[in-house]
């Protein structure tokens, strides 16, 4: 069945460093790739997605990368502030499922 | 404007009972979705709900998951004979429409506890 592996499973790193979470997908027909964030006892909300017609895409401190030969896509933090402690999700989306990995718990450390 | 909401936020049971959880998605949204979460886990896919279509149930893990959409709009999500098993925050998720276009908004969750 369709399955998306999401690694690492934690990540911590030194505040103003930077933060790569990878993503691998298997449906070949997905086309959307959005990544969400979810602070400890709130609900997961959106924080940046980008759609297979693209290779990047590029919002202030993150950006995401998608390489569909290789079926990988990524999440990129720069300049790392403590807020952004947070378990992070990648999500696939073929017409209408969502298909979500495990999550990254990043901690940045001040 | 509201957003999605589900109640209750917390939901304490005895095995083998029955529980209901109900999902509000946002006013004019056609799609919903119910995910399961289990402690640091990730997000379960369990239904989706279209406008009228018939809902795919594929991701429901046994016979004693049900759930329905009255009216194209709220959710209702029930479980039968409740096991320990069970225990894990229930997330309902709506969008204007099914695809890429649509994003997803999540309500704040039940958090349910079987003893």
């Amino acid at each position: 069945g369709e399955n998306v592996e999401q690694h690492p499973s934690t990540l911590s790193v030194q505040e103003g460093d930077s933060a790569v979470i990878k993503c691998t997908y298997s449906d070949s027909a997905s086309n959307y790739f959005p990544w969400y964030k979810q602070e400890l006892g709130k609900r997961p909300q959106l924080i940046i997605d980008i759609r297979s017609n693209v290779g990047e895409k590029k919002d202030q401190r993150i950006a995401v990368t998608l390489n569909k030969t290789a079926k990988h896509f990524s999440l990129h933090i720069t300049e790392t502030q403590p807020e952004d402690s947070a378990v992070y999700f990648c999500a696939a989306l073929a017409t209408y499922k969502y298909i979500f990995g495990t999550g990254t718990r990043l901690k940045v450390l001040a | 404007g509201a957003g999605v909401s589900q109640s209750p936020s917390n939901k304490v049971t005895e095995k083998g009972k029955d529980v209901e959880l109900r999902c509000d998605p946002i006013s004019g949204h056609t799609a919903l979705y119910w995910y399961r979460q289990s402690l640091g886990q990730g997000l379960e896919f369990l239904i989706y709900f279209q406008g009228n279509s018939a809902p795919d149930k594929s991701g429901l893990p046994s016979d004693r998951f049900s759930a329905e959409r009255t009216g194209g709009s709220v959710s209702t999500l029930t479980i039968q004979r409740t096991q320990q098993e069970d225990s894990a925050v229930y997330l309902c998720a709506s969008s204007l429409d099914k695809g890429a276009h649509n994003e997803q908004f999540f309500g704040p969750g039940t958090r349910l506890t079987v003893l």
